[in-house]
C-alpha cells in the first residue's frame, strides 16, 4: 500500500496568514492526489483534486502544487472558516489512502 | 445539487450485522464509481470500499475483507454495504462518497470523492 506523510500534524497561525502543509507518498503517484478539508461534526469537502485543480466553488485561495512524491496545499489570507482539519488522499491505486490530517487552529 | 444520505447505521452487538444504505441525488448514478469511507470519532479517515460502475468490479480494504460487501441498485439510485462480523474496531461514522465519473469502458482519472453524505454512525458494543 502507498503511505502518506502529512506534515505537520497540527498548525497554529493567525487571521490573514498564509499556511503550507505537506504530504509525501511512499512512492510516485504522479498528480493523483486529493485535499479534503473537514470540520468538526461535519463530512469532509472536496478542495483540490488531481494535486493543483480547485474543486467547483472553492475559493481561489486555496492552492495545490506538486506530482510524483511531494505535495502542498496552500491557503492565504486565512480567515476564521478555515480554521478545520485537512487531508491529502492519494488515489494513484487501490487501496486510496489518507494523509493523517493537519488540524489548523487559530493561534 | 448532488446530495447523499446515508442510513442504517446504530449500535450493533460484537460479532452482529448491519446494512447500510446510501441514496443518491442530482446526478446520474449509474456512472458512477462510489466509496465508503470510515471514521472513528476524532481520528483520521479511512477508505474502506468502492464499487466501479461500468464493470462492476468491487475493492475493498483489508480491514473489512471477507466481512463486508458493497453492493448497489441503479434503478433505485442506492449503494449498499453489508457489515458482517463487526468487531469494537469497526465503530465509526461511515460516509458514502462519489468516486469517479466513469463512460464507456473507463473512468475519469482526475476528479475522486467529489461529494459525501453526511454520514452514519455504527457503534458496536455489547
Amino acid at each position: 500500500d502507498i503511505q502518506m506523510t502529512q506534515s505537520p500534524s497540527s498548525l497554529s497561525a493567525s487571521v490573514g496568514d498564509r499556511v503550507t502543509i505537506t504530504c509525501r507518498a511512499s512512492q510516485d503517484i504522479s498528480k493523483y492526489l486529493a485535499w479534503f478539508q473537514q470540520k468538526p461534526g461535519k463530512a469532509p469537502k472536496s478542495l483540490i483534486y488531481a494535486a493543483s485543480s480547485l474543486q467547483s466553488g472553492v475559493p481561489g485561495k486555496f492552492s495545490g502544487s506538486g506530482s510524483g512524491t511531494e505535495f502542498s496545499l496552500t491557503i492565504s489570507s486565512l480567515q476564521p472558516e478555515d480554521f478545520a482539519t485537512y487531508y491529502c488522499l492519494q488515489y494513484r491505486s487501490y487501496p486510496p489512502t489518507f494523509g493523517q490530517g493537519t488540524r489548523l487552529e487559530i493561534e | 445539487e448532488v446530495q447523499l444520505l446515508e442510513s442504517g447505521g446504530g449500535l450493533v452487538q460484537p460479532g452482529g450485522s448491519l446494512r447500510l444504505s446510501c441514496v443518491a441525488s442530482g446526478f446520474t448514478f449509474s456512472t458512477y464509481a462510489m466509496s465508503w469511507v470510515r471514521q472513528v470519532p476524532g481520528k483520521g479517515l479511512e477508505w474502506v470500499s468502492s464499487f466501479r460502475s461500468y464493470d462492476g468490479s468491487t475493492f475493498y480494504a483489508d480491514s473489512v475483507k471477507g466481512r463486508f460487501t458493497i453492493s448497489r441498485d441503479n434503478s433505485k439510485n442506492t449503494l449498499f454495504l453489508q457489515m458482517n462480523s463487526l468487531g469494537a474496531e469497526d465503530t465509526a461514522i461511515y460516509y458514502c462518497a462519489t468516486e469517479r465519473y466513469c463512460s464507456g469502458d473507463s473512468c475519469h482519472w482526475d476528479h475522486y470523492l467529489d461529494f459525501w453524505g453526511q454520514g452514519t454512525l455504527v457503534t458496536v458494543s455489547s
